[in-house]
């Protein structure tokens, strides 16, 4: 069955960056875009990131010229590299299968920004 | 970008009643390109629906969906325990995929 695990979530100060890792199962994952969602603690989704099997990829406003999404199809792997980072970026960060709609989500990860 | 808002923000029925869920788009939504997603506390989201209607794999028959254009419809016939959750809609039609605020559904 499919499985996306998240790691790499923690605190770190506000300007600092983190690396979120995803590691993917259960299907061929070079096959399909994979995207990042986040959401704040109590507040809904907001798509932050898609890359293609092809490594076409965008990102949403808040977050574009601070992150960048890669992956490595070898190891079955996304990631995301997260810079200048803000206490508004404080989220759990989901990985999730496809784009532009959503279809396996991984438990997901906490970033959490503060001083 | 497109704008979803969902009503009501919470609903209060208890299990075996009906539910009936809105999304309405800021803008016309084509091709039905609109998801409704469930998520449970503590818990990722889990795709129900796409392409406005079709259910996902997995998901049972008393959870549908409806509507075109800008206004949507997640239907649940007949409520059971595990169902009382947050239902967030969400279109793919446009760049950026957006998400409406979710409705929360909860034991009366």
């Amino acid at each position: 069955q499919v499985q996306l695990v998240e790691s790499g979530g923690g605190l770190v100060k506000p300007g600092g960056s983190l690396r979120l890792s995803c590691a993917a199962s259960g299907f061929t994952f070079s096959d399909y875009y994979m995207s990042w969602v986040r959401q704040a603690p109590g507040k809904g989704l907001e798509w932050v990131s898609y890359i293609s099997s092809g490594r076409t990829l965008d990102y949403a406003d808040s977050v574009k010229g601070r992150f960048t999404i890669s992956r490595d199809n070898a190891k079955n792997s996304l990631y995301l590299q997260m810079n200048s980072l803000r206490a508004e970026d404080t989220a759990v960060y989901y990985c999730a299968r496809d784009f532009p709609r959503f279809d396996y989500w991984g438990q997901g990860t906490l970033v959490t920004v503060s001083s | 970008e497109i704008v979803l808002t969902q009503s009501p923000g919470t609903l209060s029925l208890s299990p075996g009643e009906r539910a009936t869920l809105s999304c309405r788009a800021s803008q016309s939504v084509s091709s039905n390109y609109l998801a409704w997603y469930q998520q449970k506390p503590g818990q990722a989201p889990r795709l129900l629906i796409y392409g406005a209607s079709s259910r996902a794999t997995g998901i049972p028959d008393r959870f549908s969906g409806s509507g075109s254009g800008t206004d949507f419809t997640l239907t649940i016939s007949r409520l059971e325990p595990e169902d009382f959750a947050v239902y967030y809609c969400q279109q793919y039609d446009r760049s950026p995929p957006t998400f409406g605020g979710g409705t929360k559904v909860e034991i009366k």
